[in-house]
């Protein structure tokens, strides 16, 4: 199994400023025939289902503001938030899909400072 | 619009048996894969099982091969996952989610809860 591991696992940062999440995958997840990152990233804030915000790792979805943005390849990703809102407080989530077993980064929440 | 409504969740004892649905609608249901997915109190996500379009293939989280099945009907336009064994880890808010074929979670469900306790 690809196990994700995310960092930190909370953050406080205050409105405006950046925030940024790092994800590490135990084994790549940059697939070979079409050099795509099978890496996505998720929003999840409280009482609400998961929000896909970023796939193949750096893929804004459509809908979603263009202060957020994933980067990184293989095992080493990040998603950033260049200037918090109020209403980007939640917990984030990077997921891989590389695989048939897919996993998740443990989580982490993104706070007001 | 894409609809997933999830239902059939409740209270269970340890090594009882649930079957949850998702009713999908606003899309056809038949051209896409589909997974459940679990949120369990301090855990975080984790997959479950996802089933392809035609349900040749299936694929499930290590820890719930053998108690978990999932299923679906395309001419219910429903998903299903029943459940076997339950165990207290398996406590958790459930949700269904569309897919593409080696593709992120597009659309999620609300969600239905599932407590296994004595």
């Amino acid at each position: 199994d690809i196990m994700m591991t995310q960092s930190p696992d909370s953050l406080a940062v205050s409105l405006g400023e950046r925030a940024t999440i790092n994800c590490k995958s135990s084994q790549s997840v940059l697939h070979s025939s079409n050099n795509k990152n099978y890496l996505a990233w998720y929003q999840q804030k409280p009482g609400q289902p998961p929000n896909l915000l970023i796939y193949w790792a750096s893929t804004r979805k459509s809908g979603v503001p263009d202060r957020f943005s994933g980067s990184g390849s293989e095992t080493d990703f990040t998603l950033t938030i260049s200037s918090l809102q109020a209403e980007d407080v939640a917990v984030y989530y990077c997921q891989q899909y590389y695989g048939f077993q897919w996993t998740f980064g443990q989580g982490t929440k993104v706070e007001i400072k | 619009d894409v609809q997933l409504v999830e239902s059939g969740g409740g209270l269970v004892q340890p090594g009882g048996s649930l079957r949850l649905s998702c009713a999908a609608s606003g899309f056809t249901f038949s051209n896409y894969w589909m997974s459940w997915v679990r949120l369990a109190p301090g855990r975080g996500l984790e997959w479950v099982a996802n089933i392809k379009e035609d349900e040749s293939e299936r694929w499930y989280l290590d820890s719930v091969k053998g108690r978990f099945t999932i299923s679906r009907d395309n001419s219910k336009n429903s998903l299903y996952l029943q459940m076997n064994s339950l165990r207290g880890e398996d406590t958790a808010l459930y949700y269904c989610a569309r897919h593409n074929f080696a593709s992120p979670l597009e659309y999620w469900g609300q969600g239905t809860l599932l407590t296994v306790s004595s």
